[in-house]
C-alpha cells in the first residue's frame, strides 16, 4: 500500500518551453503532498507544500509563477515549469501525505522522481 | 541556524559488518526523526520512524536510537549486505508536516 507515482519519468525539453510533472497518490488519498528538488550529490530541497484545493504554500526562494502547482483532486498534484532554463535541469520528487488514523505521526511516502533535462 | 547534519558523506563497509550512520541536528526541536532510503536516480523510501519519547526502534536487521539531549540519531545495519548500498537520509518534522533532510550517507558495502 502507499504508493505514489510520478509521470514522466524523464522529460528533455528545449529552453523556453513549459513542463508538466503530475503526482498521484495511488492507494490512498493525500490532502497534502509536497514537491521537492535535488541536484546530484545533494539533498532533498522542498519547494512548496500543495494542499488539495487551496493555493501551495513556496518554500522561500522559490518562485511561485515559475513552478505551478495544482493540486486539483485528492489524489493528484501537478508542478508545471514555466520557461524552462537549462539552470531549472534537476531531479523533481514528490511526496503524499498519509495521515494515520487515530491522530497518529504522518508519514509521507515518495514518487519515484521525473528527471527534467532543459536543453 | 538551523542544520541537519550527517557527518559522513560516504562510508565503506565490508559484508557481514554493522554498519553506523550518524544525524546531528541544531536548532530544532522533532516530534519524531525519520530514515529514509535512497538509490541513484529513484526517490527516497521510508525505512523507519522514531519519535522524541522512544530511544530506540528495531526493524529487521535495522535499528534507530534518538536522543534528544545530544540532539542525535544513529542508524544500525547489522550484519550488512552489499543490497544495503545506497544513500540514506534523515529527516525531522520542522512544521504543519514538512520534514526537512539531511545532505545523506552513501553507504557502500563490500563484497
Amino acid at each position: 500500500g502507499a504508493v505514489v507515482s510520478q509521470h514522466p519519468s524523464r522529460v528533455i525539453c528545449k529552453s523556453g518551453t513549459s513542463v508538466k510533472i503530475e503526482c498521484r497518490s495511488l492507494d490512498f488519498q493525500a490532502t497534502t503532498m509536497f514537491w521537492y528538488r535535488q541536484f546530484p550529490k545533494q539533498s532533498l530541497m522542498l519547494m512548496a507544500t500543495s494542499n488539495e484545493g487551496s493555493k501551495a504554500t513556496y518554500e522561500q526562494g522559490v518562485e511561485k509563477d515559475k513552478f505551478l502547482i495544482n493540486h486539483a483532486s485528492l489524489t493528484l498534484s501537478t508542478l508545471t515549469v514555466t520557461s524552462a532554463h537549462p539552470e531549472d535541469s534537476s531531479f523533481y520528487i514528490c511526496s503524499a501525505l498519509n495521515q494515520l488514523a487515530g491522530g497518529g505521526t504522518d508519514t509521507q511516502y515518495f514518487g519515484p522522481g521525473t528527471r527534467l533535462t532543459v536543453l | 541556524s538551523q542544520k541537519i547534519e550527517q557527518n559522513s558523506e560516504a562510508l565503506n563497509i565490508q559484508e557481514g559488518k554493522t554498519a553506523t550512520l550518524t544525524c546531528n541536528y541544531t536548532n530544532y526541536s522533532p516530534a519524531y526523526l525519520q530514515w529514509y532510503r535512497q538509490d541513484p536516480g529513484r526517490g527516497p523510501v521510508f525505512l523507519l520512524l522514531i519519535r522524541e519519547n522512544e530511544k530506540e526502534k528495531r526493524k529487521e536487521r535495522l535499528k534507530v536510537t534518538f536522543d534528544t539531549t545530544l540532539k542525535q540519531s544513529l542508524f544500525h545495519i547489522t550484519a550488512s549486505q552489499p543490497a544495503d548500498s545506497a544513500t540514506y537520509l534523515c529527516a525531522l518534522d520542522s512544521s504543519a508536516s514538512k520534514i526537512i533532510f539531511g545532505s545523506g550517507t552513501r553507504l557502500s558495502i563490500r563484497p
